[in-house]
């Protein structure tokens, strides 16, 4: 148990609709980050939030977007979904940008997205 | 993007015997994780090795690191049946950057 949890478990969602996703940080991080993984591959990162500040973003459209409260909880939109969407979408919670003294980070166990 | 590559893509062992498992990354980088993934569970931090470091050992893993090859190997000695996961490798290519994961490896552990 890392004290990460996110929600909804499962949701499925059809071509269009708009998800949200959500994430409570394990207490005393300041940092989430979000990774979608599709069946079969390793996770892909999607961005970053410190301090509830966006930083760093991977190669995602626009219509994924987020937001980090100042209670370092964190969500995750999805706009236009698209059948490609469909997949396990991860977040983390680390201590500081370079995920504390250990650098690592503590996942929580997803959100399973289905899109028709 | 994928940053590093992990080699075999799938391996089979019996219990008892060791799994080695590499990893090769493409830019310079300030350290090197390796993470385990049970069915459609969250990933779980197994070691972090610096890019100074060379070795490093927890219980039964042991990791390596060659930054001149960009390449890095987990070994995991005595395996069991509860090893049968996936296991990634996660480069952070500068301090504060974000962690980028390979595509795994896909242990299977038959008693």
């Amino acid at each position: 148990e890392t004290g990460v949890t996110q929600s909804p478990t499962h949701l499925i969602k059809t071509r269009g609709q708009q998800v949200t996703l959500r994430c409570s940080s394990q207490s005393g991080h300041n940092t989430v980050s979000w990774y979608q993984q599709a069946l079969g591959q390793g996770p892909q990162f999607i961005f970053q939030y410190y301090r509830e500040e966006e930083n760093g973003r991977g190669n995602f459209p626009p219509r994924f977007s987020g937001l980090q409260f100042p209670n370092y909880s964190s969500e995750l939109n999805v706009n236009a979904l698209e059948l490609d969407d469909s997949a396990l979408y991860l977040c983390a919670s680390s201590s500081g940008l370079a995920g504390g003294i250990g650098g690592e980070l503590f996942f929580g166990e997803g959100s399973r997205l289905t899109v028709l | 993007s994928q940053q590093g590559e992990e080699d075999p893509q799938a391996l089979s062992i019996q219990e008892g015997e060791n799994a080695t498992m590499n990893c090769s990354y493409k830019t310079s980088i300030n350290n090197l994780q390796w993470y385990r993934q049970n069915s459609g569970r969250g990933l779980v931090h197994l070691i972090l090795i610096r890019s100074n470091e060379r070795e490093k050992h927890s219980g039964r893993l042991r990791v390596t690191l060659d930054t001149s090859k960009k390449s890095s190997s987990l070994l995991i000695t005595a395996s069991r049946a509860a090893d049968t996961a996936s296991y990634f490798c996660a480069t952070r290519p500068q301090a504060g950057t974000a962690l980028i994961f390979g595509k795994g490896t896909t242990l299977s552990v038959s008693s």
